[in-house]
């Protein structure tokens, strides 16, 4: 079953903690992608990459890390630097060729401060 | 700077009654431009692109680079229409970068 997962669907986190969210595609998707999603904000690009071992900041990168030490993997990490953590996380992944660009996106990751 | 603007939060119609979405755009090249549609306990997924130029559960959007729009319209609303709707711009080499969203309540 193709596809991309997300995981844990429900995530808490006390403050001060830092915490890993997974993403894993089986699409052999060169690129992958983390947004977060706030009501009234719509998606911000937190991460992507490319390929892998190589990752470019988006527009809200502050107070996250990523890895991409395979191509099926882009990991989240949410730091205690990041100072409103509580959102919901999407991730995705699309190809890098020109009109077969369409992103595929997990289910999401509920992330809640406690 | 690249900008993707979906004026309306909240789009409220009655069932059989026309929809439009509207999408601007900011950008300094050849734009690439998607609707992306989130049912309720749904992923996020594509609805259309602009160069595939289909219409898909009856929705259509032409890019009118003149206006910098790429509105979203169907002529008769159903209600398993009602969703959030996302526009997106594309852009070579980098990621997608999304409007505020719309929802869209369609009402019998």
């Amino acid at each position: 079953d193709g596809g991309i997962t997300q995981s844990p669907k429900y995530l808490f986190r006390k403050e001060g903690q830092n915490v890993t969210l997974s993403c894993e595609q089986n699409l052999n998707h060169d690129a992958m992608y983390w947004y977060r999603q706030d009501p009234g904000q719509g998606l911000r690009l937190i991460y992507y990459s490319q390929i892998v071992n190589d990752f470019q900041k988006g527009d809200i990168a502050e107070g996250y890390s990523v890895s991409r030490e395979k191509k099926e993997s882009f990991p989240l990490t949410v730091t205690s630097a990041q100072k409103n953590p509580t959102a919901f996380y999407l991730c995705a992944s699309s190809t890098i060729e020109a009109g077969k660009d369409e992103a595929f996106f997990g289910q999401g990751t509920r992330l809640t401060v406690v | 700077a690249q900008r993707v603007t979906q004026p309306e939060k909240l789009l409220s119609v009655f069932k059989g009654a026309p929809v439009e979405l509207k999408c601007n755009y900011s950008y300094s090249g050849s734009p690439e431009l998607f609707w992306y549609v989130q049912y309720s306990r749904q992923r996020l997924q594509l609805l259309l692109r602009h160069i595939s130029r289909e219409s898909i559960k009856g929705f259509t959007a032409d890019l009118n680079k003149g206006e910098t729009s790429f509105h979203l319209k169907k002529p008769f609303a159903q209600e398993e229409d009602s969703a959030m709707y996302y526009c997106a711009l594309g852009q070579a080499g980098t990621a997608l970068i999304f409007g505020k969203g719309t929802t869209l309540s369609v009402s019998s």
